[in-house]
């Protein structure tokens, strides 16, 4: 089973657009962490954020924001005013430490393409 | 934040070869290291788990005998692709995790193989 869904697999914005990017998780545990890492071309990840699940708060950081809803087993992530060098592939990430595994799932990821 | 390193970071080989990737925590003591593939336009599928000074898991349908890994110390891991064909073709990213209340997970920049 999907443990990590991320439905948009590629987005075109026009900079200076706002855009969402959407995460559906599925877990059974009631500890886990959710994850946002950003893959340029070059093709190394770049982690985003770490959140636990008994943190529903969310963040913003600069242009990034993201919303935790576990009510909908969702954790989106906005990028405000997009620019040229948000573009990139986005994954989501689950990880379960509960089942013994501290690995990570990844989504299938969302490919941001922000045109100028 | 902590650094992991890969070397090589592209390698392009006969098929019929194999190829060593290596994978090195450059500024803390690792005690799991993680595996991952990623063909094209395609998200990262965790390989194996590996622990130092024990035998790597392989999730399955990996085959063991074709990746072998190696966890020799505390800051190393090898990947070796044995009798590479062209469908092993990928971006082999790896993961070093230190134990912690959050088991954090960093990961180096990535090996492009390339199996003519």
């Amino acid at each position: 089973a999907q443990k990590v869904t991320q439905a948009q697999t590629e987005i075109s914005v026009v900079e200076k657009e706002d855009v969402t990017l959407d995460c559906v998780y599925e877990t059974r545990d009631t500890t886990y962490y959710l994850f946002w890492y950003k893959q340029p071309p070059s093709g190394e990840l770049v982690f985003l954020i770490r959140r636990n699940s008994f943190d529903e708060q969310n963040e913003i950081s600069g242009r990034y924001s993201w919303n935790f809803q576990k009510s909908t087993s969702s954790f989106n992530f906005t990028i405000t005013a997009s620019q040229v060098v948000d573009s990139a592939v986005y994954f989501c990430a689950l990880r379960q430490p509960q089942t013994g595994a501290n690995n990570l799932f990844f989504g299938t990821g969302t490919r941001l393409t922000v045109i100028p | 934040g902590a650094v992991v390193s890969q070397h090589p970071s592209r390698v392009i080989c006969k098929s019929g070869t194999s190829v060593k990737i290596e994978c090195r925590s450059l500024d803390f003591q690792a005690t799991t290291m993680f595996w991952y593939r990623q063909f094209p336009k395609q998200s990262l599928m965790l390989m194996a788990t590996s622990n130092e000074g024990s035998k790597a898991t392989y999730e399955q349908g990996v085959e063991k005998d074709k990746f072998l890994i190696n966890h020799a110390s505390l800051t190393l891991s090898t990947l070796t692709v044995t009798s590479a064909h062209p469908e092993d073709s990928s971006f082999y990213i790896c993961s070093a995790s230190v134990t912690s209340s959050y088991n954090e997970q960093f990961f180096g920049p990535g090996t492009r193989l390339t199996v003519l």
